[in-house]
């Protein structure tokens, strides 16, 4: 069975700086692979995707993520972080060969910013 | 004009009450999923159909029921609440398998 591994719980930053967060995925032949933005009080919405192609994937608010077969990787980056992207996030992984389309989601990673 | 809606978007309760919890979609999605958040743990799944006929079980379904009541609703119920129920609840829609999902604002439920 799939799973995700984010390797950090809390991501402090200062702003204006780059933040990576880190993302492990248990290894398969495909996978889907995802990232989801959770603002306070807010539910999830879809950061980006990866389902083939390019293995550097853009999404909104300048973020973009980096597919890493090799390391079973897919980790979230932003050159320039805001006060706005203060929100968790979650890696998560689907198998593209099941009918369930089933998304298997990480723990998550709270993104805070200092002024 | 959200296009999944939850209600109520907050409840209290007791133990041993019954609750329903309930999800629509203006999306046009056939497939719905709940979801339970809790503080460093995620999203784990509850129960998903893909139609109307079609129910199945997630990782955490003991003490939860769902019903399919039209494409475009899918109801949650704890028919006797504990407080280890106590949870940031979501619901999600999806279209056939790539598996991308569409989230409702959630409903915080706290048993007492």
């Amino acid at each position: 069975a799939q799973s995700v591994t984010q390797l950090d719980s809390q991501v402090p930053v200062f702003e204006e700086a780059p933040v990576e967060l880190r993302c492990n995925y248990s290894s398969s032949v495909s996978v889907y692979l995802f990232w989801y933005v959770q603002y306070p009080n807010q539910g999830l919405q879809l950061l980006l995707k990866y389902l083939s192609g390019s293995t550097l994937v853009k999404g909104i608010n300048g973020f973009e993520a980096e597919f890493n077969k090799s390391q079973t990787s897919f980790h979230l980056r932003k050159p320039s972080v805001h006060i706005s992207d203060t929100a968790e996030y979650f890696c998560a992984v689907s198998d593209p060969d099941s009918s369930a389309s089933k998304i298997i989601f990480g723990s998550g990673t709270r993104l805070s910013i200092r002024p | 004009d959200a296009d999944v809606t939850q209600t109520p978007r907050n409840r209290i309760t007791k133990t041993g009450k019954r609750i329903m919890l309930e999800c629509s979609q203006t999306k046009g999605h056939d497939r719905m999923y709940w979801y339970r958040q809790d503080p460093g743990l995620g999203l784990r799944l509850i129960y998903y159909s893909f139609d109307v006929k079609d129910i199945n079980k997630g990782e955490i379904s003991d003490g939860y029921s769902v019903s399919r009541q039209a494409q475009a609703k899918f109801s949650l119920s704890l028919e006797s609440a504990i407080p280890n129920q106590t949870a940031l609840y979501f619901c999600a829609t999806s279209r056939g398998a790539v598996g991308e999902q569409f989230f409702g604002p959630g409903t915080r439920l706290t048993v007492l």
